[in-house]
């Protein structure tokens, strides 16, 4: 069965103070690897995609990275408005479900 | 474009009651999908209809919970005789083709509370 775990479930950083959350996985035959971010009362925004260990992607101050076992949402001089929970989801070799890891709860204070 | 729309966005019933949720998915993906998030956690599988057809429900908790998608479109959650435990939010999402891979688009959710 596929498994997602998130770390930290919470993380609080100061404005500015640079830091990465983990997630990491379980899967027969991984196809997807998903990072979103979700705010209070919405549902999940897409972020990044990967598809193979030791690709990257970045957009603004995010940068996520995958090996075979797990992936990491770095965060660089994070901001207020960058306060959400982060979920990361795999899809294996299979079309359509996605598992979902619990998520990481980020508060940057300014 | 328009995304993913869900309604209504939020929905109050009472225990024993029948309950629909539609999902309205992007114009032209082929692909659909059901989770439901419970508070504190991340979503949860339902369902995944390819076309009209449901390509994998085995998500579903049990016989209460149906999920139809007659057109190829817009999609119906239905619940049956709602118990406490069925409160949560219920995700919808879609994606281009369902390819295995294929990034899924969520709505902004349906918040069921049964009382």
């Amino acid at each position: 069965e596929d498994q997602v775990t998130q770390s930290p479930e919470a993380l609080r950083l100061q404005e500015g103070e640079s830091s990465s959350l983990n997630c990491s996985y379980t899967v027969s035959g991984l196809r997807g690897l998903f990072w979103y971010r979700q705010d209070p009362g919405k549902g999940p925004e897409f972020l990044f995609t990967l598809y193979s260990a030791g690709e990257e992607k970045e957009k603004e101050r995010l940068k996520a990275t995958l090996t075979k076992k797990e992936s990491f949402l770095h965060i660089t001089a994070p901001k207020p408005e960058d306060s959400a929970t982060y979920l990361c989801a795999v899809q294996a070799r299979y079309p359509g479900k996605s598992t979902f890891g619990d998520g990481t709860t980020l508060t940057v204070k300014p | 474009g328009a995304g993913v729309s869900q309604t209504p966005s939020n929905k109050v019933t009472e225990k024993g009651k029948y309950v629909e949720l539609r999902c309205d998915p992007i114009s032209g993906h082929t692909a659909l999908y059901w989770y439901r998030q419970s508070l504190g956690q991340g979503p949860e599988f339902l369902i995944y209809f390819q076309g009209t057809g449901a390509a994998d429900d085995s998500g579903l908790p049990n016989d209460r919970f149906f999920a139809v998608r007659p057109e190829g479109s817009v999609s119906t959650l239905k619940i049956q005789r709602t118990e406490r435990g069925d409160s949560a939010v219920y995700l919808c999402a879609s994606s281009p083709s369902g390819g295995a891979g294929e990034t899924q688009y969520f709505g902004p959710g349906t918040r069921l509370l049964v009382l």
